[in-house]
């Protein structure tokens, strides 16, 4: 099946500080990808859908200047979260569509990114 | 409104029967996914229902209503190794998923 990788899989920071996380489709184009966030016992929160070559579109309450989504390649799609501060210590996953494959195995999720901000 | 429902926590004996259900109103459909998700690892795909039925897929099985705005997951044979969260998820006129809060599923020896 398709494979979807993130990097890193972990990461600490300081508050204050921006952090990068990025999304690869490993063996499809994938021209959409979707940011979700999951905070401790609660389910996935979309954040926002990056279109390739597109600006993303945000979700209500989420801070396009605080997260910001570059699609800049059919297998790539990065999220930023700028001047991070301890609440938006939460782990973050992204998954790719394959637009070539039937609506039921279109989104594969990467692994997953858990932030902590300190 | 879009709207998923699904109970918070069920609970169930190990080699046992659960049924897990889910009720939804969504702007259009375009089908219904199932997902399981381990505490802090990404979800993982179940099934997918388009068509009213039972889609058996070894011990899960998943059955959709359109008409009824209904869906349930049916695991068969419990393990322990099935104890996890599972997330059902709508997929609107739009193709975008629309999700449930997710059940988080105890199993006991």
């Amino acid at each position: 099946g398709a494979v979807v990788s993130q990097h890193p899989s972990r990461v600490i920071c300081k508050s204050g500080t921006s952090v990068k996380i990025e999304c690869r489709s490993l063996d499809f184009q994938a021209t959409t990808m979707f940011w979700y966030r999951q905070f401790p016992k609660q389910s996935l929160m979309l954040m926002a859908t990056s279109n390739e070559g597109s600006k993303a579109t945000y979700e209500q309450g989420v801070e396009k200047d605080k997260f910001l989504i570059n699609h800049a390649s059919l297998t790539l799609s990065t999220l930023t979260v700028t001047s991070a501060h301890p609440e938006d210590s939460s782990f973050y996953i992204c998954s790719a569509r394959d637009i070539d494959r039937p609506l039921g195995e279109t989104q594969y999720f990467g692994p997953g990114t858990r932030l902590l901000v300190l | 409104g879009q709207n998923i429902d699904q109970p918070t926590e069920m609970t169930a004996t190990e080699g046992a029967i659960v049924q897990i259900n889910c009720t939804y109103q969504t702007s259009g459909f375009n089908g219904l996914f199932w997902y399981q998700q381990h505490a802090g690892e990404a979800p993982t795909f179940l099934s997918y229902n388009v068509l009213d039925g039972l889609e058996e897929k070894g011990r899960f099985s998943s059955f959709l209503s359109r008409s009824k705005g209904y869906s349930y997951l049916l695991l068969k044979e419990l393990q322990m190794k099935d104890s996890a969260s599972y997330l059902c998820a709508v997929m609107d006129s739009n193709y975008q998923l629309i999700w449930g809060a997710g059940t988080k599923l105890i199993i006991k020896p």
